[in-house]
């Protein structure tokens, strides 16, 4: 059975960093095609896809975010964790970490099997 | 950047045939995947690969994609399938989502 399971703050200041991690269970990141990745909800809204790592160091970004965003995993610990900088308050979100076992995304091949419950996080002075 | 226009709303009497409709430019030439979104709830895999029904989703679901519109069907609907629901394709190197479809079952 696979499990993702989001954790960090549920309030930051303006201007700070946000850390998100999200630990798994049910599936290794050293399997090849196994990538897992974030995506956001603000309340009330669509989801916004931020950003994808992969088993094999392979990273991708939100464009518009690029420069705010940084992706690592430990495989060993079966964690993958998303920073954010320069966070605003159109950045509160609920934060959903993602997984998928397809391989890289491709206009042919780019769908995510499994979802987090989403972590809530409040960006205010 | 590429965009996938969803309507906002779509209502449907339960046990008739639901349809969800998601538009972007040569959407044909992408494959489609739909995610159902309850209240409150984490979003949830219902088709992949334009028509592809992960296990454990009910056959009612169906899906199709051709020229600039793809559609997601829901025949029979019933009441739990009221829900938000997104579609999604990569497009330049990149995760694209619609702006969602609220499905109202009455």
């Amino acid at each position: 059975q696979i499990t993702l399971k989001e954790s960090g703050p549920t309030l930051v200041k303006p201007t700070q960093t946000l850390t998100l991690t999200c630990t798994f269970s049910g599936f290794s990141l050293r399997t090849p095609g196994v990538g897992v990745g974030w995506i956001r909800q603000p309340p009330g809204k669509a989801l916004e896809w931020l950003a994808l790592i992969y088993w094999d160091d392979d990273t991708r970004y939100r464009p518009s975010l690029n420069n705010r965003l940084t992706i690592t995993k430990d495989t060993p610990k079966n964690q993958v964790v998303l920073k954010m900088t320069n966070m605003d308050p159109v950045d509160t979100a609920t934060y959903f970490c993602v997984h998928r076992q397809d391989g890289h995304c491709t206009p042919t091949s780019c769908f995510f099997e499994d979802w987090g419950q989403g972590t809530l996080v409040t960006v205010s002075s | 950047s590429y965009e996938m226009t969803q309507p906002p709303s779509v209502s449907v009497s339960p046990g008739q045939t639901a349809s969800i409709t998601c538009s972007g430019d040569k959407l044909g030439n992408k494959f489609v995947s739909w995610y159902q979104q309850r209240p409150g709830q984490s979003p949830l895999l219902v088709i992949y690969k334009d028509f592809e029904r992960p296990s454990g989703v009910p056959e009612r679901f169906s899906g199709s994609n051709s020229g600039n519109t793809a559609t997601l069907t829901i025949s029979g609907t019933q009441p739990m399938d009221e829900a938000d629901y997104y579609c999604q394709a990569w497009d330049s190197s990149t995760v694209v989502f619609g702006g969602g479809t609220k499905l109202t079952v009455l």
